[in-house]
């Protein structure tokens, strides 16, 4: 997985608590994305970073927080945790050349109760 | 804003059948395309991907896509179909900017021995 590792892998929570998910990459990639995957969805954007202290939102950011003050790591937070967060989230990386292809960690799975 | 379509949700081949997925994109320049595999329980693992040049590209796995500009297309191909190729399959395409990928919603590919 192009030496991406997101945990934890498997989360289970309860509604209204915080969740933080860690994506930590050793590629020294400038670009830095947060996924989530719905079934009939494909995958959808929710964050991303271009650099140190450096974020956006992408489409689907209501609810969601990141940050990142490390190259190496972007963290994904749920302030506070809905039902309709339950979803598979994937880190992705990038150095932005040749189109920007995008490599993909293993996922997180969260289950929000 | 730019969008992918797959029109199949779910594909179903035989093995050693021959293998075409579709994708249909909106967007109004030249695009940049990509076509990624995800095996169960795994993350996106790109396949091939279209920037400019030959309309046929050639990826891993014995896969290859054509673009045509004309149909807004980029479906994907494959002469035989093995049974390790069962997985979901998904197209996108990235933003002018060129920090956001845009995912059509997967199809599922089920192959019968």
């Amino acid at each position: 997985d192009a030496g991406i590792t997101q945990s934890p892998r498997h989360k289970v929570t309860e509604t209204g608590t915080p969740v933080t998910l860690r994506c930590h990459q050793t590629e020294n990639h400038r670009y830095m994305y947060w996924y989530r995957q719905d079934p009939g969805h494909g995958l959808r954007l929710i964050h991303y970073s271009y650099g140190v202290k450096d974020t956006d939102k992408g489409e689907v950011s209501d609810g969601y927080s990141v940050s990142r003050s490390k190259t190496e790591d972007f963290l994904l937070t749920l302030e506070s945790a809905t039902s309709s967060q339950t979803s598979v989230y994937f880190c992705a990386i990038s150095d932005g050349a040749g189109g920007n292809i995008q490599y993909f960690g293993a996922g997180t799975r969260l289950s929000v109760l | 804003a730019q969008s992918v379509t797959q029109p199949d949700i779910h594909i179903t081949v035989s093995e050693g059948a021959s293998l075409e997925l579709r994708c249909n994109y909106s967007y109004g320049a030249t695009p940049y395309l990509f076509w990624y595999v995800q095996s169960p329980g795994q993350g996106l693992q790109l396949l091939l991907k279209y920037f400019s040049g030959d309309t046929l590209v050639q990826g891993i796995k014995g896969f290859e896509a054509e673009f045509k500009r004309s149909q807004s297309s980029f479906n994907l191909r494959k002469p035989s179909v093995h049974w390790s190729d069962a997985a979901e399959y998904f197209c996108a395409v990235l933003n002018n900017a060129g920090n956001m990928l845009t995912f059509g919603g997967g199809t599922r590919l089920m192959v019968k021995p």
